[in-house]
């Protein structure tokens, strides 16, 4: 059963609009989600993190909201670029657990 | 520069053979990770150790196996029980074992069994 979940394979942009991408999650001990960028046979690069105790964190053109009651997260790029044409995993932990949960991932691209 | 190091990019093996994945990072980070990625999937955890000469299961251990006799080191083995090795391997590491310790990437290693 999946934990994190991507329910969007995939998501097409105009360059300069916002690219909303999207992830829910079943666990509600998890309290702590990341998101990673990842272009083809290369490995998750870090993106953006949050905590269980803020509902946003913003970092340049990357923000992350957190929805605990719904189970939800979203990473919005404004705006989006070319460059920003990848796959996105989201991931979260538990606590003082280590360990990540990845989600399927969300291929963006950005069209110019 | 400090990173992590997977090798070789790309490897071939035999069905039935035995591989070993390398992976090195000179972070001075504690914890290390191997992950299995495969086509539409997400990443899933393999093996990880927290500290040198531990490491755990993770959701998909079967047929691999891992030694952590160094903190820059977490070789991988692939071993001829592994019913389905075609992937993209990855291996990461953190600071610390916390789940708010960011987890840092190499750059992959994609095993083709024949």
């Amino acid at each position: 059963d999946q934990q994190v979940k991507q329910n969007s394979p995939s998501l097409s942009v105009q360059e300069g609009r916002i690219s909303i991408l999207n992830c829910d999650y079943t666990n509600s001990m998890f309290d702590y989600f990341l998101w990673y960028k990842k272009y083809p046979a290369e490995g998750p690069t870090f993106l953006i993190s949050i905590s269980s105790i803020k509902d946003k964190n913003e970092d340049g053109r990357f923000t992350v909201f957190l929805n605990k009651s719904a189970k939800h997260l979203s990473l919005h790029i404004v705006p989006s670029q070319p460059g920003d044409s990848a796959v996105y995993f989201c991931a979260a932990s538990e606590g003082s657990q280590g360990n990540l949960i990845f989600g399927k991932g969300t291929k963006l691209s950005v069209k110019p | 520069d400090g990173g992590i190091t997977q090798s070789p990019k790309y490897l071939f093996r035999k069905e039935g053979q035995n591989v070993t994945l390398s992976c090195e990072q000179n972070l001075n980070h504690d914890a290390m990770y191997w992950y299995r990625q495969d086509p539409g999937q997400g990443l899933r955890l393999i093996y990880y150790s927290q500290i040198v000469n531990d490491f755990q299961k993770g959701d998909i251990a079967e047929g691999y196996s891992v030694s952590r006799e160094k903190k820059e080191s977490f070789p991988l083995t692939v071993t001829s029980a592994q019913k389905n090795p075609t992937a993209f391997y990855l291996c990461a590491s953190s600071i610390g074992q916390y789940g708010t310790d960011t987890q840092y990437f190499g750059p992959g290693t994609r095993l083709t069994v024949l």
